[in-house]
C-alpha cells in the first residue's frame, strides 16, 4: 500500500517551460488537493478536488491548472514556469466518509525555476 | 483571511523529558484540526487530531489540548525521542468548509538532544 505517489521527485525548469506534476492515490479517497510549501511558511492550498469530476481554487491558484484524471490521479500542471513558483509542492488525499478526517501527504516533488 | 498562527520557533529539548508544541487558531469556525510531524525531505505525516467537540485527545505518547475559550492548541509529546525531531504543524478546518480546505501554521521545529 503505496498510500499517495508523487512525480517526479525532484524537477529543473528554466522561465517559460511547461511542467505537469502527477500524484496518485491508492486509498480510494475521494478528495485531492495541492500545496506548495516555501521556506519558513506552511502549506498553502493551490487547487483541490472534492471528488472525481471537480475541482476548485485553493488559496494561491494563479499560474497552475489541475486535471482530476479518475478517482486515483490528481495532477498539477504549470503552463509557464516562472521563478516564483519554485516551491516544493505536495498532494494530499483524504476520504469524505465518516465526518472529518485528515488528508494524508505524498513526499512532494521539489521544483526549481531558473 | 483567517489562519492558524504558530511563531516559527525551534524547541530543544532533551531526550526523555516531554514537549509541548503550542499553536493558535483565529478562526472561530474552526471544528477540526490536525497536527502534522514533517521530517526532512518527507511529506507532513498525520500524527492526531480532534474535534471542538473535545478538550483532549491521546494518542501513543502524544496528546492534543484544545482550548476554544482562547483558540489554542497544544501537543505533548511524553518521552521524547531523537526519532520525533522534526518539523510539527497544526492545521484547521471548518464543517462548513467546502472540501474540507485546510489552514496551516507555519511549523515549529523539535531538536531532540541525545
Amino acid at each position: 500500500n503505496a498510500g499517495v505517489t508523487q512525480t517526479p521527485k525532484f524537477q529543473v525548469l528554466k522561465t517559460g517551460q511547461s511542467m505537469t506534476l502527477q500524484c496518485a492515490q491508492d486509498m480510494n479517497h475521494n478528495s485531492m488537493y495541492w500545496y506548495r510549501q516555501d521556506p519558513g511558511m506552511g502549506l498553502r492550498l493551490i487547487y483541490y478536488s472534492a471528488s472525481e469530476g471537480t475541482t476548485d481554487k485553493g488559496e494561491v491558484p494563479n499560474g497552475y491548472n489541475v486535471s482530476r484524471l479518475n478517482k486515483r490521479e490528481f495532477s498539477l500542471r504549470l503552463e509557464s514556469a516562472a521563478p516564483s513558483q519554485t516551491s516544493v509542492y505536495f498532494c494530499a488525499s483524504r476520504t469524505t466518509g465518516g465526518g472529518n478526517q485528515p488528508q494524508h501527504f505524498g513526499d512532494g516533488t521539489r521544483l526549481s525555476i531558473l | 483571511g483567517e489562519s492558524v498562527g504558530l511563531h516559527l520557533p525551534t524547541l530543544s529539548v532533551q531526550e526523555g523529558d516531554n514537549s509541548i508544541i503550542n499553536c493558535a487558531y483565529s478562526n472561530s469556525a474552526s471544528d477540526y484540526f490536525i497536527w502534522y510531524k514533517q521530517e526532512s525531505g518527507k511529506g507532513p505525516q498525520f500524527i492526531i487530531d480532534i474535534r471542538s467537540n473535545m478538550d483532549k485527545r491521546q494518542g501513543q505518547r502524544v496528546t492534543v489540548l484544545l482550548n476554544k475559550t482562547v483558540k489554542h492548541l497544544s501537543l505533548q509529546i511524553a518521552a521524547t525521542q531523537p526519532g520525533d525531531s522534526a518539523v510539527y504543524f497544526c492545521a484547521e478546518t471548518s464543517s462548513w468548509n467546502a472540501g474540507n480546505m485546510l489552514t496551516f501554521g507555519g511549523g515549529t521545529r523539535l531538536m531532540v538532544k541525545p
